[in-house]
This record gives C-alpha cells, sequence and structure tokens, in this order.
C-alpha cells in the first residue's frame, strides 16, 4: 500500500517562472493538505481539498499560489513568477476523515529552490 | 490562535541514554490532540505518539512517551534508551478537535544528535 507520493522530490526554478508540485494521496484517501516548511521553521498549513473543491485555503499566499485536486490524477499546488523567497520544502498530507482522531500521513516533500 | 513553542532548538544524548524534549502550547480550547513528529534528513515526517487532551494518562509508543501537563500546557517525549536511528529533527505539533480540526500547528523543533 503505497504512501503520499510527491513529485518532483527537488525542483530549481529561475525567478519568474512557474512551479509544479504534485501529490497522490495514499489509497482511500479523500482529503489533501499542502504545508511549506521554510528554512529553520516548522511546517505552515496552506490549503485543505478535497476532490474537486478546496475546502480552506486560509494559508495559501493571495497571489501567485493556487491549488487544485481534480477528479482524476494528482492534486497539483502550483507557483507563479516564482521568487527567492518562495523557496523550502512543500509537503502533501492525506487522510481518510477529518474527524479526530484521523491521522495525517505525510509525502516526504518537494524541495523548492529559487535562483 | 494556538502556538507551539519549543524551546530548545538542539539536544544531544548518548547512546542508550534518556532524552526530553520540552513543548508548551497556548490555547482556549479544553479539547484538542497534541502529537509529536520526527523527521530524519530524508525529510518524511514520521508521526512518533499522539495525545488526546480529554485522556489523562500520558501515551506511550515503545520507547517513546510523552508527559501532558494540561494546566500547565506543556507536552514533553522522553526518548528512553536512545538510538542512532533516533536522531533527527522532533517537531511538536497541535490540533484542535472543533471547526478546524484538519490544521496542525506546529513548533519550530528540536534537533536532536544521537553520539554513539
Amino acid at each position: 500500500n503505497a504512501g503520499v507520493m510527491q513529485n518532483p522530490r527537488h525542483l530549481v526554478r529561475r525567478r519568474g517562472q512557474e512551479a509544479r508540485l504534485r501529490c497522490s494521496p495514499m489509497k482511500g484517501h479523500s482529503h489533501v493538505y499542502w504545508y511549506r516548511q521554510l528554512p529553520e521553521e516548522g511546517l505552515k498549513f496552506m490549503v485543505y481539498l478535497q476532490k474537486e473543491n478546496i475546502i480552506d485555503e486560509s494559508g495559501m499566499p493571495k497571489e501567485r499560489f493556487s491549488a487544485e485536486f481534480p477528479k482524476e490524477g494528482p492534486s497539483i499546488l502550483r507557483i507563479q513568477q516564482v521568487v527567492r523567497g518562495d523557496s523550502a520544502a512543500y509537503f502533501c498530507a492525506s487522510s481518510q476523515r477529518t474527524t479526530s482522531p484521523g491521522e495525517l500521513f505525510f509525502g516526504e516533500g518537494s524541495r523548492l529552490t529559487v535562483l | 490562535a494556538q502556538t507551539v513553542t519549543q524551546s530548545q532548538p538542539e539536544m544531544s544524548v548518548q547512546e542508550a541514554e534518556t532524552v526530553t524534549l520540552s513543548c508548551t502550547y497556548d490555547t482556549s480550547e479544553s479539547d484538542y490532540y497534541l502529537f509529536w513528529y520526527k523527521q530524519p534528513p530524508s525529510r518524511q515526517m514520521i508521526l512518533v505518539i499522539r495525545q488526546e487532551a480529554y485522556k489523562q494518562q500520558n501515551a506511550t509508543e515503545n520507547r517513546f512517551s510523552v508527559n501532558f501537563q494540561k494546566a500547565a500546557k506543556s507536552f514533553s517525549l522522553k526518548i528512553s534508551d536512545s538510538q542512532l536511528g533516533d536522531a533527527a529533527m522532533y517537531f511538536c505539533a497541535y490540533r484542535s478537535s472543533g471547526g478546524s480540526n484538519y490544521k496542525l500547528t506546529f513548533g519550530k523543533g528540536t534537533l536532536l544528535t544521537v553520539n554513539p
């Protein structure tokens, strides 16, 4: 039973380019969460999605960032016109349900470096 | 808003010894969940242990145990018989049992070194 799969593991972009990070949740999980880990920091919540719906995007920067979880395929975190401050590790997690004590399963993260 | 504070940026322990990692949190809620996650160099977040606030008994998972002091809002992690594989970044995290119960609030982490 594969865990949460994220790709790419490492991504290098130049300022102004676009970054796309993909996340396939665990089998049977319909809830996906994205977290960002800046250097020397803990993970911070960005967005919570269910299939075809954004439930809570309160942690997403207002501009350049978007997320989707289509009916078919992985969840995508998209960062347009990247800047150096976007350099971070982006983690995806999934769960079967949100009611406690549902557990979140994390992927190995995607490390974005902006040159 | 809830906050989680880990006051020890780094800790070290000798192999086979015991170490305690500190965590305090701030919340106005009475029911919630607390977690310790381990992040080894591979960067994957691994759940170590979980505590429900309504349970008075401290959680235990093999060599890992917690000291949960609800009144003091303290949630420390004790690692007994430390092993080289325990070396990692450890994050304390809080999760509400109420409305936004899908959000984890993390501390900044404690880097644990295990010396042979």
